[in-house]
């Protein structure tokens, strides 16, 4: 079975701290991403990984970096976590093309006060 | 524009009957693929079905189908047979061929279902 962790599944984080979210994926694929989940905007890409060191901005990337030092492994940093930045985040990861779906790890809520 | 359109923010169904749940989305592309997620109140998004844009056939995958009218650009998902499981929130989402790269997914904003015992 494919196998996508998220270090948290809930966080609570000052204003402006730097924040981690980590995600590790078992089944060797190049692709992973991370989402911003908030309720009636659906699923908003931030950033994504076709490959290691490698990444692309998505629709939100504002406040938002990521790494991926190793395949298995794409991690978000909130550079100076904002209230607006409380949301539930999801990791996924996929190999490449078109018909293949996109595995999802349990989400991590964070919650900036 | 939006590429992916979810009309329906919640709807009802009583158990044992089917249910539609309507996505309408929007490409240039030739080639697409569409996708249909169920997200249960744990928080985990399960993938349901897939539908390519060469696909003749519509998808399906159990209880679920995939209602695929191209012309009108629409790729409602048919549950049959309602349990009170199904009760989730569903997500519509659609990946472009043309884009390089991650091919990533474009979401809708989601449809609750809610089953009625």
């Amino acid at each position: 079975d494919v196998k996508v962790t998220q270090s948290s599944r809930y966080l609570v984080k000052r204003t402006g701290e730097k924040v981690f979210l980590e995600c590790v994926q078992d089944m060797d694929h190049e692709n992973m991403f991370w989402y911003r989940q908030d309720p009636g905007l659906g699923l908003r890409l931030i950033y994504f990984s076709y490959d290691v060191k490698m990444k692309e901005k998505g629709d939100i990337p504002e406040g938002y970096s990521v790494s991926r030092e190793k395949k298995e492994r794409f991690s978000l940093i909130l550079e100076s976590a904002s209230t607006n930045q409380t949301s539930m985040y999801l990791c996924a990861s996929s190999f490449p093309g078109l018909v293949y779906e996109q595995y999802f790890g349990p989400g991590t809520r964070l919650t900036v006060t | 524009a939006q590429k992916i359109t979810q009309t329906q923010p919640g709807m009802f169904v009583q158990e044992k009957e089917a249910v539609t749940l309507d996505c309408t989305y929007d490409t240039s592309d030739q080639s697409y693929g569409l996708f249909w997620y169920k997200q249960p109140s744990s928080g985990e998004m399960i993938f349901l079905i897939y539908q390519g844009s060469y696909d003749e056939q519509n998808a399906t995958e159990g209880r679920y189908s995939l209602n695929f009218q191209k012309a009108r650009k629409s790729a409602n998902l048919v549950i049959s047979a309602s349990q009170l499981g199904d009760s989730a929130m569903y997500f519509c989402a659609m990946r472009e061929g043309s884009r390089t790269g991650a091919n990533n997914l474009f979401f809708g904003t989601g449809t609750r279902l809610t089953v009625i015992p």
